[in-house]
Protein backbone atom coordinates (compact mmCIF):
# COMPACT_ATOMS: atom_id res chain seq x y z
CA UNK A 1 0.00 0.00 0.00
CA UNK A 2 1.31 3.13 -0.75
CA UNK A 3 2.51 5.32 1.97
CA UNK A 4 3.55 8.94 3.01
CA UNK A 5 7.62 9.06 4.06
CA UNK A 6 8.76 11.35 6.57
CA UNK A 7 12.03 12.48 7.18
CA UNK A 8 13.95 12.44 9.82
CA UNK A 9 12.14 10.45 12.09
CA UNK A 10 13.86 12.64 15.43
CA UNK A 11 15.25 15.93 15.23
CA UNK A 12 17.16 17.94 17.58
CA UNK A 13 17.45 21.50 16.97
CA UNK A 14 18.52 24.07 19.32
CA UNK A 15 15.92 26.97 19.93
CA UNK A 16 16.36 29.88 17.52
CA UNK A 17 17.91 27.49 14.76
CA UNK A 18 16.16 26.90 11.61
CA UNK A 19 14.48 23.55 10.71
CA UNK A 20 13.34 21.75 7.92
CA UNK A 21 11.12 18.58 8.05
CA UNK A 22 10.75 16.54 4.69
CA UNK A 23 7.71 14.53 3.57
CA UNK A 24 7.17 12.69 0.51
CA UNK A 25 3.50 12.66 -0.26
CA UNK A 26 1.91 9.48 -2.02
CA UNK A 27 2.69 9.93 -5.76
CA UNK A 28 -0.92 10.83 -7.23
CA UNK A 29 -2.44 12.52 -4.50
CA UNK A 30 -2.82 16.33 -4.74
CA UNK A 31 -3.83 17.75 -1.77
CA UNK A 32 -1.48 18.37 1.60
CA UNK A 33 -0.96 18.74 4.98
CA UNK A 34 1.04 19.30 8.03
CA UNK A 35 -0.59 18.18 11.59
CA UNK A 36 1.46 18.83 14.39
CA UNK A 37 0.92 16.92 18.35
CA UNK A 38 2.12 18.48 21.14
CA UNK A 39 3.54 15.35 24.09
CA UNK A 40 0.26 14.69 25.56
CA UNK A 41 -2.17 16.89 23.42
CA UNK A 42 -4.29 15.59 20.55
CA UNK A 43 -3.27 16.28 17.10
CA UNK A 44 -3.71 20.18 15.32
CA UNK A 45 -4.19 21.35 11.83
CA UNK A 46 -1.46 23.41 10.59
CA UNK A 47 -1.87 23.77 6.90
CA UNK A 48 -3.16 22.61 4.12
CA UNK A 49 -1.51 22.75 0.49
CA UNK A 50 -2.86 22.80 -2.71
CA UNK A 51 -1.69 23.58 -6.42
CA UNK A 52 0.95 25.05 -5.15
CA UNK A 53 -0.42 27.22 -3.01
CA UNK A 54 -1.54 27.48 0.95
CA UNK A 55 -5.52 26.69 0.30
CA UNK A 56 -5.98 26.87 4.25
CA UNK A 57 -3.80 27.41 7.73
CA UNK A 58 -4.68 27.37 11.08
CA UNK A 59 -3.82 30.12 13.96
CA UNK A 60 -0.62 28.33 14.90
CA UNK A 61 0.63 28.56 11.79
CA UNK A 62 2.56 32.08 11.88
CA UNK A 63 5.24 33.71 10.00
CA UNK A 64 7.70 31.26 11.77
CA UNK A 65 6.48 28.82 9.52
CA UNK A 66 6.55 28.02 5.53
CA UNK A 67 5.67 25.28 3.28
CA UNK A 68 6.77 24.34 0.15
CA UNK A 69 6.87 21.70 -2.52
CA UNK A 70 10.37 22.35 -4.18
CA UNK A 71 10.27 19.85 -6.82
CA UNK A 72 7.58 17.01 -7.89
CA UNK A 73 8.03 14.70 -4.88
CA UNK A 74 8.99 16.33 -1.84
CA UNK A 75 6.46 18.47 0.37
CA UNK A 76 8.42 20.58 3.31
CA UNK A 77 7.79 22.19 6.41
CA UNK A 78 10.13 24.90 7.57
CA UNK A 79 10.37 26.59 10.89
CA UNK A 80 12.52 29.73 10.63
CA UNK A 81 13.49 30.00 14.36
CA UNK A 82 12.15 27.81 16.80
CA UNK A 83 11.08 28.03 19.89
CA UNK A 84 10.95 25.30 23.23
CA UNK A 85 7.49 25.07 22.72
CA UNK A 86 7.74 24.11 18.99
CA UNK A 87 8.38 20.87 19.96
CA UNK A 88 5.96 18.10 18.90
CA UNK A 89 5.57 15.36 16.56
CA UNK A 90 5.11 16.92 12.94
CA UNK A 91 2.99 14.65 11.04
CA UNK A 92 2.86 14.80 6.94
CA UNK A 93 -0.09 13.86 4.97
CA UNK A 94 -1.69 13.62 1.89
CA UNK A 95 -5.17 12.91 -0.06
CA UNK A 96 -7.15 12.33 -3.27
CA UNK A 97 -9.77 14.58 -4.46
CA UNK A 98 -12.23 11.98 -2.50
CA UNK A 99 -10.40 11.99 0.70
CA UNK A 100 -10.61 8.45 0.15
CA UNK A 101 -6.67 8.55 0.41
CA UNK A 102 -6.18 10.59 3.19
CA UNK A 103 -2.57 9.06 4.55
CA UNK A 104 -0.33 10.12 7.15
CA UNK A 105 2.97 9.76 7.59
CA UNK A 106 5.11 8.39 10.18
CA UNK A 107 5.83 11.54 11.93
CA UNK A 108 9.06 13.92 12.90
CA UNK A 109 9.89 14.26 16.53
CA UNK A 110 10.70 17.38 16.40
CA UNK A 111 13.13 18.29 19.65
CA UNK A 112 14.44 22.00 21.08
CA UNK A 113 16.38 22.06 23.36
CA UNK B 1 -17.47 23.53 11.72
CA UNK B 2 -16.85 20.19 12.20
CA UNK B 3 -15.91 18.76 15.95
CA UNK B 4 -15.55 15.35 17.60
CA UNK B 5 -16.06 14.33 21.20
CA UNK B 6 -14.32 11.03 22.41
CA UNK B 7 -16.74 10.63 25.38
CA UNK B 8 -14.00 8.82 27.45
CA UNK B 9 -10.08 9.78 28.05
CA UNK B 10 -9.67 6.85 29.41
CA UNK B 11 -11.02 2.76 29.02
CA UNK B 12 -9.70 -0.19 30.61
CA UNK B 13 -10.15 -3.36 29.71
CA UNK B 14 -9.67 -6.39 30.68
CA UNK B 15 -8.24 -9.44 27.62
CA UNK B 16 -10.50 -11.14 25.26
CA UNK B 17 -13.42 -8.70 26.51
CA UNK B 18 -15.40 -6.46 24.13
CA UNK B 19 -14.12 -2.94 23.46
CA UNK B 20 -15.95 0.01 22.78
CA UNK B 21 -14.51 3.22 22.44
CA UNK B 22 -17.17 6.18 21.41
CA UNK B 23 -17.19 8.85 19.13
CA UNK B 24 -19.89 11.56 18.61
CA UNK B 25 -19.28 14.25 15.69
CA UNK B 26 -20.69 17.74 14.76
CA UNK B 27 -20.33 17.84 10.87
CA UNK B 28 -22.44 20.72 8.40
CA UNK B 29 -22.08 17.88 5.63
CA UNK B 30 -22.14 14.07 4.82
CA UNK B 31 -18.84 13.51 6.71
CA UNK B 32 -15.89 11.34 6.26
CA UNK B 33 -15.11 9.75 9.32
CA UNK B 34 -11.76 7.72 10.70
CA UNK B 35 -10.62 5.93 13.44
CA UNK B 36 -6.32 5.96 13.79
CA UNK B 37 -4.29 4.28 16.73
CA UNK B 38 -0.81 5.92 17.97
CA UNK B 39 0.87 2.94 19.87
CA UNK B 40 3.37 4.54 22.02
CA UNK B 41 6.29 6.85 20.65
CA UNK B 42 4.84 5.76 16.75
CA UNK B 43 3.22 7.55 14.52
CA UNK B 44 -0.40 7.28 13.52
CA UNK B 45 -2.17 4.13 11.91
CA UNK B 46 -5.31 4.16 10.03
CA UNK B 47 -7.57 1.55 11.36
CA UNK B 48 -10.82 2.60 9.15
CA UNK B 49 -12.62 5.04 7.36
CA UNK B 50 -16.54 5.81 6.52
CA UNK B 51 -16.92 7.65 3.44
CA UNK B 52 -20.64 7.24 2.63
CA UNK B 53 -20.77 3.99 1.06
CA UNK B 54 -21.46 0.81 4.06
CA UNK B 55 -22.83 2.27 7.14
CA UNK B 56 -20.65 -0.61 9.23
CA UNK B 57 -17.20 -0.60 8.81
CA UNK B 58 -14.73 -3.23 9.05
CA UNK B 59 -11.23 -2.37 9.50
CA UNK B 60 -7.80 -3.99 10.43
CA UNK B 61 -6.88 -6.08 13.40
CA UNK B 62 -10.79 -7.13 14.06
CA UNK B 63 -11.94 -3.62 14.70
CA UNK B 64 -14.97 -2.16 13.33
CA UNK B 65 -16.82 1.06 13.15
CA UNK B 66 -20.82 2.29 12.70
CA UNK B 67 -21.59 5.10 11.22
CA UNK B 68 -25.48 6.12 12.73
CA UNK B 69 -26.17 9.35 11.22
CA UNK B 70 -29.30 10.08 13.29
CA UNK B 71 -27.22 9.50 16.48
CA UNK B 72 -24.62 11.76 14.85
CA UNK B 73 -21.87 8.25 16.24
CA UNK B 74 -19.09 6.48 15.35
CA UNK B 75 -18.01 4.11 17.75
CA UNK B 76 -15.44 1.48 17.30
CA UNK B 77 -15.69 -1.90 18.19
CA UNK B 78 -13.80 -5.01 18.93
CA UNK B 79 -15.32 -8.59 19.88
CA UNK B 80 -12.11 -9.28 21.99
CA UNK B 81 -9.33 -7.17 23.22
CA UNK B 82 -5.79 -8.36 22.96
CA UNK B 83 -3.22 -6.47 24.48
CA UNK B 84 -1.77 -5.36 21.67
CA UNK B 85 -4.96 -3.14 21.32
CA UNK B 86 -3.32 -0.86 24.22
CA UNK B 87 -2.87 2.85 22.51
CA UNK B 88 -4.18 6.23 22.02
CA UNK B 89 -7.23 6.11 19.22
CA UNK B 90 -8.19 8.97 17.85
CA UNK B 91 -11.64 9.49 15.99
CA UNK B 92 -11.16 12.27 12.89
CA UNK B 93 -13.99 13.65 10.93
CA UNK B 94 -13.49 15.75 7.60
CA UNK B 95 -16.26 17.92 6.57
CA UNK B 96 -15.81 17.76 2.50
CA UNK B 97 -13.52 15.53 0.04
CA UNK B 98 -10.45 17.28 0.65
CA UNK B 99 -10.54 19.47 3.55
CA UNK B 100 -8.55 19.31 6.89
CA UNK B 101 -9.58 16.40 9.27
CA UNK B 102 -10.23 17.39 13.15
CA UNK B 103 -8.95 15.21 14.85
CA UNK B 104 -10.95 14.58 18.27
CA UNK B 105 -8.58 14.10 21.69
CA UNK B 106 -8.56 10.58 22.14
CA UNK B 107 -9.10 7.95 24.10
CA UNK B 108 -6.15 6.06 25.85
CA UNK B 109 -7.11 2.05 25.88
CA UNK B 110 -5.34 -0.02 28.33
CA UNK B 111 -5.37 -3.72 28.27
CA UNK B 112 -5.37 -5.43 31.53
CA UNK B 113 -3.64 -9.48 31.10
Amino acid sequence: EPEVTQTPSHQVTQMGQEVILRCVPISNHLYFYWYRQILGQKVEFLVSFYNNEISEKSEIFDDQFSVERPDGSNFTLKIRSTKLEDSAMYFCASSDQNNYGYTFGSGTRLTVV
Amino acid sequence: AQSVTQLDSHVSVSEGTPVLLRCNYSSSYSPSLFWYVQHPNKGLQLLLKYTSAATLVKGINGFEAEFKKSETSFHLTKPSAHMSDAAEYFCVVSDTSYDKVIFGPGTSLSVIP
